[in-house]
């Protein structure tokens, strides 16, 4: 057990809806990570938090946003949901945003788009 | 940018064999490397990680050096057992660019 939780574990919708996924990360970590990981694109970077505070973006679709609360958990939304969006979307979380810190995985999301 | 190549699966190996699953990175400063596993229907965990060049990280049997010279991080094992079936992630972060950069991952299956 890495200490990230997520939920929902499994998240079927349709085409066309808006879904929101949360993370809490490890008790004292002030970063967290979102990566989705599909078949044909496997491991890619979303969007990274530190502190509240958006602090890089990667491979994230406009249709896609995020935050993260004061309380430190952060939520991933997707909206306008394509069949292509379904994958598996991990959450990850650091003691501080240096690369030489280890990122602890959350179990994941599967997001599966009908 | 920053880009891992990792060696490509599906691996299988019998109990007790030796294993060495291959990467190599490109990166535009000095970053850290990281090896991590995923089991049938998990997360990713964390197996090693290496800071610097020549940094050998090591957990559960498994090991890894940061050779920068060759730009590699391969992975080894002396002796797999089947409870190492699994996909291999490398992966590497980077000074002001902490985001993971993964391969492609390598599928291991050990059969007894």
């Amino acid at each position: 057990d890495s200490g990230v939780t997520q939920t929902p574990k499994h998240l079927i919708t349709a085409t066309g809806q808006r879904v929101t996924l949360r993370c809490s990360p490890r008790s004292g970590d002030l970063s967290v990570y979102w990566y989705q990981q599909s078949l044909d694109q496997g491991l890619q970077f979303l969007i990274q938090y530190y502190n509240g505070e958006e602090r890089a973006k990667g491979n994230i679709l406009e249709r896609f946003s995020a935050q993260q609360f004061p309380d430190l958990h952060s939520e991933l939304n997707l909206s306008s949901l394509e069949l292509g969006d379904s994958a598996l979307y991990f959450c990850a979380s650091s003691v501080a945003p240096e690369h030489t810190y280890e990122q602890y995985f959350g179990p994941g999301t599967r997001l599966t788009v009908t | 940018g920053n880009s891992v190549t990792q060696m490509e699966g599906p691996v299988t190996l019998s109990e007790e064999a030796f294993l060495t699953i291959n990467c190599t990175y490109t990166a535009t400063g000095y970053p850290s490397l990281f090896w991590y596993v995923q089991y049938p229907g998990e997360g990713l965990q964390l197996l090693l990680k290496a800071t610097k060049a020549d940094d050998k990280g090591s957990n559960k049997g498994f090991e890894a050096t940061y050779r920068k010279e060759t730009t590699s991080f391969h992975l080894e094992k002396g002796s797999v057992q089947v409870s190492d079936s699994a996909v291999y992630f490398c992966a590497l972060s980077d000074f002001g660019n902490e985001k993971l950069t993964f391969g492609t991952g390598t599928r291991l299956t050990i059969i007894p």
